[in-house]
């Protein structure tokens, strides 16, 4: 199986801050990468496929990048409403797994 | 508007049964492969199982393999989770997942349907 790391765990960061999460695959995953988004209560939201594509509807101040292993979500310019859990995908074999989650809180 | 409705969740005893549901709409359900996907209270999210659009092709997790069964009647618009031997550790909110078209990111979610495990 094919394990997702990400990294930090939790951020603590302000409204305008730019935050910057990671994951990696334990094994190559080409692009088959996916960012989903979670806020209490809530169910997941897709926000980024094959790794760097955003959903429509999905603000530009998300991006995506990597391929491989490595993997990177950026938010910029951090709104209010972007506080939440982040959990990455990897999607080129099954199981498909998650990483653990990282929560990005109010500094 | 796509939705997926979840029903089915509730209390069982270690070594019980439950069939989950999910109703879809708002998408021609038959064109799409779905998922269940799972999160213990204050966990993650865990994967869980597949099901291609004729059914054809599934997959499972290692953790429910041989005791879950994932199903789905394109007649109805329905996805279907059959539970057998319940533990503990499957105590979660599971949730339903559409794939989007060709791929395997999931890009609508119903609410979930709690189970609880437990003596």
């Amino acid at each position: 199986d094919i394990q997702m790391t990400q990294s930090p765990s939790s951020v603590s960061a302000s409204v305008g801050d730019t935050v910057t999460i990671t994951c990696r695959a334990s094994q190559g995953i080409r692009s088959w990468l996916a960012w989903y988004q979670q806020k209490p209560g809530k169910a997941p939201k897709l926000l980024i496929y094959e790794a760097s594509t955003l959903l429509s509807g999905v603000p530009s101040r998300f991006s995506g990048s990597g391929s491989g292993t490595d993997f990177t979500l950026t938010i910029s310019s951090l709104q209010p409403e972007d506080f939440a859990t982040y959990f990455c995908q990897q999607a080129d074999s099954f199981p498909l797994t998650f990483g653990g989650g990282t929560k990005v809180e109010i500094k | 508007e796509v939705q997926l409705v979840e029903s089915g969740g509730g209390l069982v005893q270690p070594g019980g049964s439950l069939r989950l549901s999910c109703a879809a709409s708002g998408f021609i359900f038959r064109s799409y492969t779905m998922n269940w996907v799972r999160q213990a209270p204050g966990k993650g999210l865990e994967w869980i199982s597949y099901i291609s659009t004729d059914s054809r092709d599934i997959h499972y997790a290692d953790s429910v393999k041989g005791r879950f069964t994932i199903s789905r009647d394109n007649s109805k618009n329905s996805l279907y989770l059959q539970m057998n031997n319940l533990r503990a550790g499957d105590t979660a909110l599971y949730y339903c997942a559409k794939n989007q078209l060709g791929k395997h990111q999931q890009d609508y979610w119903g609410q979930g349907t709690l189970v609880t495990v437990s003596s």
